[in-house]
Formats: C-alpha cells, structure tokens, sequence
C-alpha cells in the first residue's frame, strides 16, 4: 500500500509555543489530506480536511485560527497548532487519499504540551 | 454522525471467535476497518465497497450489508497480535472522509 510519513513522531512545546507537524505522502500525490485528533481512549475526530493549492475546511468546533493548515503540493500538508496549551495534547494522525477507496494514515504524532 | 460499535470490549482466550458490529445512520459509500495498538497509528485492515460485499484475508473477514447500513468483523481463531482497540470508519461519499465509531477494545489472553 502507499506510504504516508508524519513527523514528528513525538513532541513536548511549552504552553504558549507553536508547533508544526508534517504529513507526507511518500510514493502517490494526495489531493486530498485529512487532519484527525485523538484524545486518551477516544475515538479519532477530524479535524479538517486539507486540499491541495485551496484553504482547508475546519469541522464546527475546530478553531481555524489556532490550527493552521497548508497543504502547499501534492505531497505535502503541515498542520501547525498555534499558541498551545496542555488542553491541546493529544495524538494528531493525518490521513491522505488519492481519490480512490482507500485512505492511508501516517504513524501520528503525540503532542504534550507542558 | 458517528457510527456505533459493539460491543465496546471483549475479551477473548487464544483460538476463540469474534464479532464486532459497526452500525451507521447514514447512507454509506463504504466501511473501513482498522486496528490500533496502544500509543500506535491506526493498520489498515481492509475496506468493504458499497456493493453488499464480503471480504477475508487469514482469519480476519468482514460483511458489509449496505441496506441496512451495518457491517461485521470476523475474527476466528484469535491469535495474541490480535488484541488491540478496532475501529469502523464510515465514509459517506465525501471523498474519504471517514468518521469513525468509537471503538471496540479486544483483549486475547493466552
């Protein structure tokens, strides 16, 4: 199956800092990227959908000030958390599809913020 | 809205059987299972099309009845990889966009 890399992997920022996570599809170009959060023993929760070259679709709920999503090619889409707080630590997971069936999600990558 | 699963947890001794029950709302376009160990991403384990198709691959199968908007998963002879927390994750046409149950954690013993 395709490959989709997120990094890092792990991450503890201070309160008050930002943070930049990537997300990468490695062997096929992603129109589309997805933005999941997933809380201790919950389930996944999206985030916002990211499109290449256009701005990225926020669920109701998901400050699109604080996370900023760019998708700026094909291959590649950041999700940077803005001003964090220790409500924000979670573990972030990105998803990328190719317009077919499958979505392949990349390794996730678990915030802390202290 | 988010799909139910059931039960919420099993625990299961080495060799035995399971099912795990994803039910939607929503007309569905197609139903992704995955597993998640613990601290770990989300493993794709397959997806299951509109169409009311059935899909296996070792001893891990799954259903898809799309009328009624549900699906199961098989898991017969469990082996100890098996445990983890198996989500569904339902897509409803918006181009992947998956929305997912939440969860169902599976515990195999020796």
């Amino acid at each position: 199956g395709a490959v989709v890399s997120q990094h890092p992997s792990r991450v503890i920022c201070k309160s008050g800092t930002s943070v930049k996570i990537e997300c990468r599809s490695l062997d096929f170009q992603a129109t589309t990227m997805f933005w999941y959060r997933q809380f201790p023993k919950q389930s996944l929760m999206l985030m916002a959908t990211s499109n290449e070259g256009s701005k990225a679709t926020y669920e109701q709920g998901v400050e699109k000030d604080k996370f900023l999503i760019n998708h700026a090619s094909l291959t590649l889409s950041t999700l940077t958390v803005t001003s964090a707080h220790p409500e924000d630590s979670s573990f972030y997971i990105c998803s990328a599809s190719t317009g077919a069936a499958e979505a392949f999600f990349g390794q996730g990558t678990r915030l802390t913020v202290v | 809205q988010q799909p139910v699963q059931s039960p919420q947890a099993v625990i299961l001794r080495e060799g035995e059987d399971a099912v795990i029950n994803c039910s939607s709302s929503k007309a569905l376009y197609s139903v992704h299972w995955y597993r998640q160990k613990h601290g770990e991403a989300p493993v794709f384990l397959m997806i299951l099309l509109k169409g009311g198709e059935q899909k296996g691959h070792d001893k891990i199968s799954a259903s898809f009845n799309e009328k009624k908007q549900q699906s199961s998963l098989y898991l017969t002879a469990s082996q100890l990889s098996y445990s983890g927390t198996y989500f569904c994750g339902t897509d409803s046409g918006s181009a992947r966009q998956l929305t997912f149950g939440s969860g169902t954690q599976l515990t195999v013993l020796p």
